[in-house]
């Protein structure tokens, strides 16, 4: 079975702080695909990142840093002096390549950042 | 941005009234999928295509039906909507691959009422 679980429901944090979003997965297969997705208060949803289950290495993209670990199956989302526009509901989300066709997503993380 | 236009973007209708929604897509991605989209739920796949006439069922396919006759279109009918149906709905396309490592991308969605 494929799962994804975002725990943390909500989050404030006050400007300029760093916040984690946590994402634990499960699966069986050996070859699966993770991503990050933000939604802002405007409501579309925006591709972050993708990051492949044997390339381990983390990525960093300005403010925002993924780190993936197979051993704690988790995919966590770090965002470094985070600004109000980063207030936004974050989804992560799981691909395997036995369920090639499908993406399961967790129920997401909103993220408030006080000015 | 990836070409891929919801209608309407807003619908209100009554129960037991039936009710279709568009996905048109220009990107000429293989995979279409539908979304629905509630609070504590996050996104929950109702149904995807993989090609011209070839669909699956998601998680929530209940009380849904989807059609695809052309590579572009992707539509969504409700045949009969009940309140449950109240929910934003969100079109998604990905590539094909071997590897299943491409994204989705979404569609600026549809937020539905039913009264």
């Amino acid at each position: 079975a494929q799962k994804v679980t975002q725990a943390q429901t909500e989050i404030s944090v006050v400007e300029k702080e760093d916040v984690t979003l946590d994402c634990v997965y499960e699966t069986r297969d050996t070859t699966y695909y993770l991503f990050w997705y933000k939604q802002p208060p405007s409501g579309e949803l925006v591709f972050l990142i993708r990051r492949n289950s044997f390339d381990e290495q983390n990525e960093i993209s300005g403010r925002y840093s993924w780190n993936f670990q197979k051993s704690t199956s988790s995919f966590n989302f770090t965002i470094t002096a985070s600004q109000v526009v980063d207030s936004a509901v974050y989804f992560c989300a799981l691909r395997s390549s036995n369920t090639g066709n499908q993406f399961y997503f967790g129920t997401g993380t909103s993220l408030t950042v006080i000015p | 941005d990836a070409g891929i236009t919801q209608s309407p973007r807003h619908k209100v209708t009554e129960t037991g009234t039936p009710v279709t929604l568009r996905c048109h897509q220009t990107e000429n991605h293989r995979y279409m999928y539908w979304y629905r989209q509630d609070p504590g739920h996050g996104l929950r796949l109702i149904h995807y295509s993989y090609g011209v006439k070839d669909t699956d069922k998601g998680e929530v396919s209940d009380g849904y039906s989807v059609s695809r006759s052309k590579t572009e279109d992707f539509l969504l009918t409700l045949e009969s909507a009940t309140s449950s149906q109240t929910s934003v709905y969100f079109c998604a396309i990905s590539e094909a691959g071997t590897a299943h490592n491409s994204p989705l991308h979404f569609g600026n969605g549809t937020r539905l009422t039913v009264t």
